[in-house]
């Protein structure tokens, strides 16, 4: 059984670009939450997905969005890329009820130079 | 904004030894959990608490949810090599989100 997959693991991108981030949820999950983890803290909360809505949103500017498709599965968009963006980014994937016991993949390091 | 104060930041253990550490806030949680977060993997679900005094074990791990809701510890007891890595504390702020710990990092002395 294939836990939560991310793609890719690492990916560096120049100032001003945008990236997409992607992942697949545990098999049978069909919610997901973003994160956004720095260098030597915690993960903070992006988003997270729910019937291919977001329904809730943590203190992240506009310039973040998301998607998530009829397989579950979810995308993580970030527009106009800043250095202070540069960061690990956690998808975690979870069944509805049960929201906090989730899953989360190995992440991506992007790093924006 | 809310925080969540994680303490030790980091800790030398030798192996056998008992370890402690805590997380408190000063915001009211209903819903504190604990994570593992090996490097270059994600956080793993070690604990998850949801009442008031609730006392967890899982294996060698005890986690507690603290009286006032507003804090929370974990110990693990007889440490062996591979309890090496970083804890993070987690609190339910609202419905659907987190908000996490700075963590523990767990090193194994020589």
């Amino acid at each position: 059984d294939a836990g939560v997959t991310q793609s890719p693991t690492h990916l560096i991108k120049t100032r001003g670009q945008q990236v997409t981030l992607r992942c697949s949820p545990k098999s049978g999950h069909d919610t997901v939450s973003w994160y956004q983890q720095a260098l030597g803290q915690g993960p903070q909360f992006i988003f997270q997905y729910y019937e291919e809505e977001e329904r809730q949103r943590g203190n992240f500017p506009d310039r973040f969005s998301g998607h998530q498709f009829p397989n579950y599965s979810s995308e993580l968009n970030v527009n106009a890329l800043l250095l202070g963006d540069s960061a690990l980014y956690l998808c975690a994937s979870s069944l509805e009820g049960v929201n906090f016991e989730a899953f989360f993949g190995q992440g991506t390091r992007l790093t924006v130079v | 904004g809310q925080q969540l104060n994680q303490s030790p930041q980091s800790m030398f253990i030798q192996e056998g030894e008992d370890v402690s550490m805590n997380c408190t806030s000063s915001s009211i949680f209903n819903t504190w959990l604990w994570y593992k977060q090996d490097p270059g993997e994600g956080p793993v679900l070690l604990i998850a608490l949801y009442k008031a005094g609730e006392l967890t074990s899982n294996g060698r791990l005890t986690a507690q949810f603290g009286i006032t809701r507003k804090d929370s510890f974990l110990n693990i007891s007889a440490s062996i090599p591979s309890d090496v890595g970083i804890y993070f504390c987690a609190g339910q702020l609202l419905l659907y989100q987190l908000i996490w710990g700075a963590g523990t990092k767990l090193i194994i002395k020589p």
